[in-house]
């Protein structure tokens, strides 16, 4: 099984700012099927990108994600109010497994 | 457009046996891989299995292999998870999602239902 772990835990930003979220897996993700979701309070996840760069369906731009191998980002340009909640990875290289989560709040 | 809607809240004791429901509407229901992934409460995302409808072919997570059993009924676009004796630790909200993201090893999840919570006590 393929463990994933997100750094940092929390991200105090304010709207406006540059947010880099980690993701690191314990063995290589091969193909870069790896995934991440936005979940806001009472929501379910979201899909926002797959194929560790390619975004979904509606996702804006100043949404990114990036890597290869054990190392991914996800990149968020410039906040919007919208935008402070958790994000977690998830690999679809084999049987799925999710990272614990990265909560993004407001500073 | 993709709805996937899934049955009401419930709670039960343990002991109880529990099947819970996710309708798959706006796409072919046959075509797609639906999953079930469980968050216990203030927890992260725990994939727990999958279904494919057109054969009703299914995946197990190692965690969650003989707790729960997954099928589907393609006849009505719905897909279910099911407990045979639940325990308190079962309680948590658990969503299907569509495994739209496929390359045939593994499954991305484009699209999600709205979340059932399950609560068991006694």
């Amino acid at each position: 099984e393929i463990v994933l772990t997100q750094s940092p835990d929390t991200l105090s930003l304010s709207p406006g700012e540059r947010a880099t979220l980690s993701c690191r897996a314990s063995q290589g993700v091969s193909g870069s099927y790896l995934a991440w979701y936005q979940q806001k309070p009472g929501q379910p996840p979201s899909l926002l990108i797959y194929g560790a760069s390619s975004r979904a369906t509606g996702i804006p731009d100043r949404f990114s994600g990036s890597g290869s191998g054990t190392d991914f980002s996800l990149i968020i340009s410039r906040l919007e109010p919208e935008d402070f909640a958790v994000y977690y990875c998830q690999q679809y290289a084999g049987s799925p497994t999710f990272g614990p989560g990265t909560k993004v709040d407001i500073k | 457009e993709v709805h996937l809607v899934q049955s009401a809240a419930e709670v039960k004791k343990p002991g109880e046996s529990l099947k819970i429901s996710c309708k798959g509407s706006g796409y072919s229901f046959t075509s797609y891989w639906i999953g079930w992934v469980r968050q216990m409460p203030g927890k992260g995302l725990e994939w727990m299995g999958i279904v494919y409808p057109g054969d009703s072919g299914t995946r197990y997570s190692p965690s969650f292999q003989g707790q729960v059993t997954i099928s589907a009924d393609k006849s009505i676009s719905t897909a279910y998870l099911q407990w045979s004796s639940l325990k308190a630790s079962d309680t948590a909200m658990y969503y299907c999602a569509r495994g739209g993201i496929y390359w045939g090893g593994g499954w991305g999840f484009d699209y999600w239902g709205q979340g059932t919570l399950v609560t068991v006590s006694s």
